[in-house]
């Protein structure tokens, strides 16, 4: 499979424990885009990244919020100190000039 | 600050049907318009893109229309099937990022 995967699917934690999920984009895409979709919403931007560089980060990626990109590969999102509010579906998608592709997602439950 | 809205927000057709679903956008100024398929509880499929540049694309039994000056698109579904239920999303790349609306969610009835 040559498409966008993310790791874990589905993450249930409890509220003030961290995490963090795993995106490895369709290999020759240079950007890497997070974006967060609550229950009957469309998808908020996250971040993004251009190779390893994070170019933009929405004013929702709060200070609890963080994401790498080394060596411009796959991307981590960590959340720290989690709250019910951050219960959501986390989608990465890459791109190499102009049509995003999505991953499957990761379901996180916060009790 | 750019807000994308779709209406209907749920539409229900009999199998056969032809249907069109509508994407409105405030601010002229993109990049390119995608439409996108999403199953429950899954990720987005890619149906088209359309380009600031371009008027349309086809895709199968799907067409879709951009008209930048007026902030619209729209997404033409032809002989719909009970499989083509989904949710629609339309999203504007603005900056690199895509800026979605809320989505139309289609129930095709056998």
């Amino acid at each position: 499979d040559t498409g966008v995967s993310q790791d874990p699917r589905h993450k249930i934690t409890k509220r003030g424990q961290n995490v963090t999920f795993r995106c490895d984009p369709i290999s020759e895409h240079n950007r890497l885009y997070w974006y967060r979709q609550t229950l009957g919403q469309g998808p908020e931007f996250l971040t993004y990244f251009q190779n390893e560089a994070q170019l933009e980060k929405s004013r929702l990626l709060s200070d609890r919020f963080s994401a790498e990109r080394p060596k411009g590969s796959f991307s981590t999102l960590e959340i720290q100190r989690t709250e019910q509010g951050d219960s959501a579906m986390y989608l990465c998608a890459s791109s190499s000039q102009n049509e995003q592709f999505f991953g499957p997602g990761t379901r996180l439950t916060v009790l | 600050k750019q807000e994308v809205t779709q209406i209907p927000a749920a539409l229900s057709v009999p199998e056969g049907e032809n249907l069109v679903l509508n994407c409105s956008f405030t601010d002229s100024a993109i990049y390119n318009l995608q439409w996108f398929r999403q199953d429950p509880g899954k990720g987005l499929t890619s149906l088209l893109l359309i380009q600031s540049s371009q008027r349309e694309q086809t895709s199968g039994r799907l067409n879709a229309s951009l008209d930048k000056s007026s902030g619209r698109s729209t997404l033409y579904i032809a002989a719909s099937q009970p499989g083509d239920s989904a949710t629609y999303l339309c999203a504007v790349c603005n900056t690199g990022k895509l800026i979605f609306g809320q989505g139309t969610t289609l129930q095709v009835k056998p």
